[in-house]
């Protein structure tokens, strides 16, 4: 079954409100990613992280290794904020395989 | 400052015909590099990654091969490509002693 499971898989936010994104491990990981996904594809590093909570502007992440998940809290979100988020986790640190979630589509209406 | 590079942007080819997508990365030696792959809609998938020169692992094949033929060049290949080929093609890197991995602008392949 699938290692990582994001949720939810669809979001809709009016400027200014904020949300988060949750996405739980069904084995133990040792790091998680997490990516915006733009209209052009391009992948957006937002945070890395092996444990605890990182912020950055209106974006928060926090990663749980004993718990299995990870969450991306959005804050005030505008309309640049659209596109689709995923995260990604390591289950080691070699190889730099990556296990990705199914994303999470963000809508941001004016 | 280290940059990655794809190419092609897109490209929209035939059954059967082969295909080369290639990534190069500069300002940085020795990166471990990896090829993802991303159906219309879906989510990443992991195909090969590479440590070093001339060695490749494979993840998940897709009747595809890659190959390392200089430190800061990775290429992604087939003889025949098949529709289900068709998606966006991601070549990443990471130094070899950290964890973060970062992504090229990916290459977009249509095959009909």
């Amino acid at each position: 079954g699938d290692q990582v499971e994001q949720s939810p898989s669809a979001l809709s936010l009016h400027e200014g409100t904020g949300s988060a994104l949750r996405c739980n491990f069904t084995t133990t990981m040792r790091a998680v990613q997490w990516f915006q996904q733009n209209s052009r594809g391009s992948l957006i590093n937002l945070f890395y992280l092996a444990s605890g909570t990182k912020e950055n502007g209106r974006l928060k992440s926090t990663f749980n290794s004993k718990e299995s998940y990870s969450t991306l809290h959005i804050r005030d979100a505008q309309l640049e904020d659209s596109g689709t988020y995923f995260c990604a986790a390591n289950m080691n640190y070699n190889q730099g395989k990556l296990i990705f979630g199914q994303g999470t589509k963000l809508s941001i209406k004016p | 400052a280290q940059t990655i590079h794809q190419w092609p942007v897109a490209e929209i080819k035939a059954v059967g015909s082969p295909l080369s997508l290639g990534c190069t990365i500069k300002g940085k030696s020795s990166p471990n590099l990896y090829w993802y792959w991303q159906a219309t809609g879906g989510t990443l998938q992991q195909l090969f990654y590479s440590i070093t020169v001339g060695q490749v692992e494979s993840v998940v094949q897709l009747n595809l091969s890659a190959s390392r033929p200089k430190d800061d060049q990775f290429i992604l290949s087939t003889e025949k490509l098949l529709l289900s080929h068709s998606g966006f093609y991601l070549c990443a890197w990471r130094q070899n002693s950290g964890n973060t991995l970062y992504f090229g602008e990916g290459s977009r392949l249509i095959v009909v």
